[in-house]
């Protein structure tokens, strides 16, 4: 069964600090799919990464693939408060339906 | 181009209750999944259409749980009765075509069991 772990749950950061999410899924995927949610809306698409290696950045958002590792990080630099949100990976698999399985969340607060 | 959307946002009843919540996808889009996230933890799948096919509900939790996708637009999902257990965040999700890809998500409905 194809699971995923995030971590940290809950952070809280100062603003212009770095931090990096983690997200580690349990057996081959080769794609990765990360969603920011602020509360009460959608869940919105930040970054999909097709393979391994792949980086792709948004502002200060920066997100890594390794698929032999089987992980993902989310890379924060210089935090500013309009970043405070819950972020989610997701994988799925190149088979089926493509149903998504999700981490637990990150929940971040950046505070000024 | 308008996104998912889903009504209502909230909704709030008491246990044996029937509640139906309602998935629009974007247009054109012929993969429609729900998904729920009880408080806390992970969002998790709960079945997917194509466009009026059911082509994977292993994540249904049991048979209070009844979803529809008349004519391939819309969908519904109906809790009856609803149980304690059932209060979560309800997503839908839409998706073009028949491959991998970025699903677009809807705000989701926050369902409350007293």
């Amino acid at each position: 069964e194809l699971k995923v772990e995030q971590n940290p749950l809950f952070l809280s950061m100062q603003e212009g600090k770095n931090y990096t999410i983690y997200c580690n899924y349990s057996t081959t995927s080769d794609r990765l799919y990360w969603y920011r949610q602020d509360p009460g809306k959608s869940l919105e698409s930040l970054f999909v990464l097709l393979s391994n290696g792949a980086v792709k950045q948004e502002g200060r958002l920066m997100a890594s693939l390794d698929t032999k590792a089987r992980l993902s990080t989310l890379h924060i630099t210089a935090a500013v408060h309009d970043l405070s949100a819950t972020y989610f990976c997701a994988v799925d698999r190149d088979s089926g339906t493509y149903k998504y399985i999700f981490g637990t969340g990150t929940r971040l607060k950046v505070l000024a | 181009e308008a996104g998912v959307t889903q009504f209502p946002s909230h909704s709030v009843i008491e246990k044996g209750q029937t509640v139906t919540l309602r998935c629009d996808p974007i247009s054109g889009h012929d993969n429609l999944y729900w998904y729920r996230r009880v408080m806390g933890k992970e969002i998790k799948f709960l079945l997917h259409f194509v466009k009026e096919s059911k082509q994977d509900e292993s994540g249904m939790p049991n048979n209070r749980f009844l979803a529809e996708r008349t004519g391939g637009t819309y969908s519904t999902l109906k809790v009856q009765p609803a149980e304690l257990e059932d209060s979560g965040v309800y997503f839908c999700a839409s998706k073009a075509g028949g491959v991998r890809g970025t699903q677009y998500f809807g705000p989701g409905t926050r369902l409350l069991v007293l």
